[in-house]
């Protein structure tokens, strides 16, 4: 399956820590999108990273990459209550086509 | 500056009916893609357009066609609906072009009893 995954699927945190979400694929990563999405809403942008960087920071968000495990991580630094959302990872993994593959998505609760 | 707005946001239709949704697109983008994501699920991608024609089409059946207009806005439509096809419907607008950011509309919920 071309499918990304994040891992983990659930993650409850306190708020003011840091919250590491990974997303892994099958086959090498092209320019990758982080979304964050509301309950029962929109997704909305957060960070692209694109294939030859190796870091990128937004922010409290910092989005790193793991050639070896073919995964990039999204780090929420100093984490708050309006943080609580899905968090999906987004990629092209065939070059030259224009269909996004989505991870299943990280859902992370910060605890007020 | 609007971003990508669709309509309706929620909808209940029954087995076998049909339904169009409706989606424009940011302002300045030309491209717009549709998504399917079902509950608890990540978005499915089910094909984009551009220049009033399919680009490129996901996995899903000949009941699922959409339509781009001179404007740029853009409409899916899904014949013959099944229960399976209760879901949100995401539309996503874009500059042409592969690696670009893709801006994604508050989506529309259809529900099929």
């Amino acid at each position: 399956s071309q499918q990304g995954e994040e891992d983990p699927q659930a993650l409850s945190i306190q708020e003011g820590e840091n919250a590491t979400m990974n997303c892994s694929y099958k086959t090498s990563i092209n320019n990758l999108q982080w979304y964050r999405q509301n309950s029962g809403r929109g997704l909305v942008h957060l960070i692209l990273i694109r294939s030859n960087e190796r870091e990128k920071h937004s922010g409290r968000l910092r989005v790193t990459l793991d050639t070896s495990k073919k995964s990039r991580s999204l780090l929420i630094t100093a984490s708050r209550a309006a943080d609580t959302a899905s968090y999906f990872c987004a990629t092209v993994t065939t070059s030259g086509t224009y269909k996004y593959i989505f991870g299943t998505g990280t859902r992370l609760k910060v605890l007020a | 500056d609007a971003g990508v707005t669709q309509s309706p946001t929620h909808l209940i239709k029954t087995r076998g009916q049909q339904v169009t949704l409706r989606c424009s697109p940011k302002s300045g983008h030309d491209t717009v893609s549709w998504y399917q994501q079902a509950l608890g699920q990540g978005p499915q991608f089910i094909f984009q357009y551009y220049e009033e024609e399919e680009r490129q089409r996901g996995n899903f059946p000949d009941r699922f066609s959409g339509h781009q207009f001179p404007n740029y806005s853009s409409e899916l439509n899904v014949n013959a609906l099944l229960l399976g096809d209760s879901a949100l419907y995401l539309c996503a607008s874009s500059l042409q072009g592969t690696g670009n950011t893709i801006y994604f509309g508050e989506g529309s919920w259809l529900t099929v009893v």
